[in-house]
């Protein structure tokens, strides 16, 4: 079982440049996220799918878009990548949707993460 | 405002000593949880612990265990006779049910276990 798969693991950009982070998982979570991971500042969340169909922004959402391409894949664009940029990016999911309070069903299952360096 | 604080940037201990790592939270909802993850040297996010606010009772696991207080916002983990296998760092989150189970993390306690 791959659980949350995301891909590439390593990218260095130069300022201006453009990418697409890529998640995927195979557990049927409805809920997918990414956060961004800096030092000192915690996770933040950057976007979040609550069910297919359905994006919306979190903490640090500029300079960020998001595709909900189906249940299972959730990707993060760059269009102009900036060195503020420079990080780690974790996509993760879960099995809640919005409200549901089920035992369990909210925890949040990780990708290994995505170091990304912007020139 | 920071729903979740860890106020310990740093915690270092030695071998076989008790450790305890402090989170406390903030929020409006009478229906949230808290969670404890660990991210070992490699990287990844480990889920450790969830609670709900309805269940205040501590939880042991074996070496770990978790103390949920509510008069004071606080959900504290404690690792007994810590090991090297210990040292990570260790992330408080909360979500909420009214945001849409959005999750809210500290920034983290870095523990290092000297051998």
């Amino acid at each position: 079982n791959a659980g949350v798969t995301q891909t590439p693991k390593f990218q260095v950009l130069k300022t201006g440049q453009s990418m697409t982070l890529q998640c995927a998982q195979d557990m049927n979570h409805n809920s997918m996220y990414w956060y961004r991971q800096d030092p000192g500042m915690g996770l933040r969340l950057i976007y979040y799918s609550a069910s297919e169909g359905t994006t919306d922004k979190g903490e640090v959402p500029n300079g960020y878009n998001v595709s909900r391409l189906n249940k299972r894949e959730f990707s993060l664009r760059l269009e102009s990548a900036a060195p503020s940029q420079t990080s780690v990016y974790f996509c993760a999911s879960s099995e809640a949707l919005p409200g549901q309070s089920s035992s369990g069903a909210n925890v949040l299952t990780f990708g290994a993460g995505s170091r990304l360096t912007v020139l | 405002a920071q729903k979740v604080t860890q106020a310990q940037t740093e915690i270092s201990v030695v071998e076989k000593e008790d450790v305890t790592l402090d989170c406390v939270y903030e929020t409006r909802d009478t229906t949230y949880y808290l969670f404890w993850y660990k991210q070992p040297p490699s990287g990844e996010l480990v889920f450790l612990i969830r609670r709900n606010s309805f269940d205040e009772q501590n939880e042991i696991s074996g070496r770990y265990s978790w103390n949920f207080q509510k008069s004071t916002s606080s959900f504290n983990f404690t690792i007994t006779a810590s090991q090297v296998v210990d040292s990570a760092v260790y992330f408080c989150a909360l979500s909420e049910r009214n945001t849409g189970n959005q999750f809210y993390f500290g920034t983290g306690t870095s523990l290092t276990v000297i051998p």
